[in-house]
């Protein structure tokens, strides 16, 4: 089974500034995909970056970046220079390849300051 | 364009009554997912439709729980005789269902069921 841990308690983070909200997973399968999902207040989730158990690079979608470091099994998300609208609970997740259900986390919530 | 849609984006119903909850995926999707997310933790896996099959529902707590994708768009998730615990927020998802580990599931806004 997978299994998906943010720890993390909740961060407060200065706008601007930049904040790395860590995840760690466990499998023992090679071939998964990694995802990050925002779910502000509305409690809609929102796709935010995906990576590869293959890719080469780390992935990089506009403010967000993936720390992926396959051997620590570990993707962490970076978020550049917040804004007051990052605020949200962060959710990362995982899924292998020819399955279908992503299993999650259990989220790390920020709060950006002006 | 659209995104998954879910209605409706409330529903308060008594114990052991029945509920429907309606998802209305993206256009153009053939795969759908759906969740279900408790206060305070990440959402949990419940079943997985391909076109009108459900291809995997080893997510479904109980038989209480059924869904259904009649035509391969619309899907409806069915509880009977609901319970308390049942009470959370019920997402759906749908993807393109691509190859390999890349496929997004896209969500809509859930559906917040509270049991009295």
């Amino acid at each position: 089974a997978q299994k998906i841990t943010q720890t993390q308690p909740g961060m407060f983070v200065q706008e601007k500034e930049a904040v790395t909200l860590d995840c760690t997973y466990d499998t023992s399968d090679p071939s998964y995909g990694l995802f990050w999902y925002k779910q502000p207040s509305s409690g809609e989730m929102i796709f935010l970056i995906y990576q590869g158990s293959y890719d080469q690079q780390n992935a990089t979608e506009g403010r967000y970046s993936l720390n992926f470091q396959k051997a620590r099994k570990s993707a962490n998300l970076v978020i550049s220079a917040s804004q007051l609208g990052d605020s949200a609970m962060y959710f990362c997740a995982m899924k292998r390849y020819g399955n279908n259900r992503l299993a999650f986390g259990k989220g790390n919530q920020v709060v950006v300051i002006p | 364009g659209a995104g998954v849609s879910q209605t409706p984006s409330n529903k308060v119903t008594e114990k052991g009554k029945y509920v429907e909850l309606r998802c209305d995926p993206i256009s153009g999707h053939t795969a759908l997912y759906w969740y279900r997310q408790s206060l305070g933790q990440g959402p949990e896996f419940l079943i997985y439709f391909q076109g009108t099959g459900a291809a995997d529902d080893s997510g479904l707590p109980n038989d209480r729980f059924f869904a259904v994708r009649p035509e391969g768009s619309v899907s409806t998730l069915k509880i009977q005789r609901t319970e308390r615990g049942d009470s959370a927020v019920y997402l759906c998802a749908s993807s393109l269902r691509l190859a390999g580990g890349s496929d997004t599931q896209y969500f809509g806004p859930g559906t917040r069921l509270t049991v009295l």
